[in-house]
């Protein structure tokens, strides 16, 4: 079974911080993402990643930035946390091998508040 | 840019009956996947149903099934004998075909499926 793990399941910030999310992946997928989560608006993207030291921009990144130093690692930074960032983060990963859209495969989410 | 449109925020059916979800969405794009993703409360997202979409041929998975209309822009979710586990947000996603499958997900907001014993 692919296993996305993610370091905290909640998190409490202070306005300003720099805060990490961490995202790990067992299965050897080249792909990973990073979603956020916010009632009434279904999940949307941050940042992906499909390559060691290579990632994209989704479409909210702003804010947000990512690293991906070790394939099955991927990190999601807060340079500066502000309230507005308060909400549910989501990992996943795809397998990248093959044409067409992999299934992506979720960690369980980080819920995130900024005070 | 693509959209996907879930028009019901939230669904109510009795157990063991038949529940359908709705999702429409719009890309200019021929080919591409779409998705059926289901998160129960507190729980992880996991994947329900995945359809091709140069496959005519609906998706079904065991009790799951989609009703997959090109043409239309519609891919509907047909759960049969509900059970009690199937409570949970129920999200449709689309995705791009590319090489690699290196694309990030377009989630609807989601459809809140509540049982009813």
């Amino acid at each position: 079974d692919v296993k996305v793990t993610q370091s905290s399941r909640y998190l409490v910030k202070r306005t300003g911080e720099k805060v990490f999310l961490e995202c790990v992946q067992d299965m050897d997928h080249e792909n990973m993402f990073w979603y956020r989560q916010d009632p009434g608006l279904g999940l949307r993207l941050i940042y992906f990643s499909y390559d060691v030291k290579m990632k994209e921009k989704g479409d909210i990144p702003e804010g947000y930035s990512v690293s991906r130093e070790k394939k099955e690692r991927f990190s999601l930074i807060l340079e500066s946390a502000s309230t507005n960032q308060t909400s549910m983060y989501l990992c996943a990963s795809s397998l990248g091998y093959g044409a067409g859209t992999d299934t992506q495969y979720f960690g369980p989410g980080t819920r995130l508040t900024v005070l | 840019a693509q959209t996907v449109t879930q028009s019901q925020p939230e669904m109510s059916v009795q157990e063991a009956e038949t529940v359908t979800l709705s999702c429409t969405y719009d890309t200019s794009e021929s080919d591409y996947y779409l998705f059926w993703y289901k998160q129960p409360p507190s729980r992880q997202m996991i994947l329900v149903i995945r359809q091709e979409a140069y496959k005519q041929q609906n998706a079904t998975e065991n009790r799951f099934s989609v009703n997959f209309q090109k043409a239309a822009k519609s891919f509907s979710l047909k759960i049969s004998d509900s059970q009690l586990g199937d409570a949970a947000m129920y999200f449709c996603a689309y995705g791009r075909y590319s090489g690699g499958g290196a694309d990030g997900l377009t989630f609807g907001k989601g459809t809140h499926l509540i049982i009813q014993p």
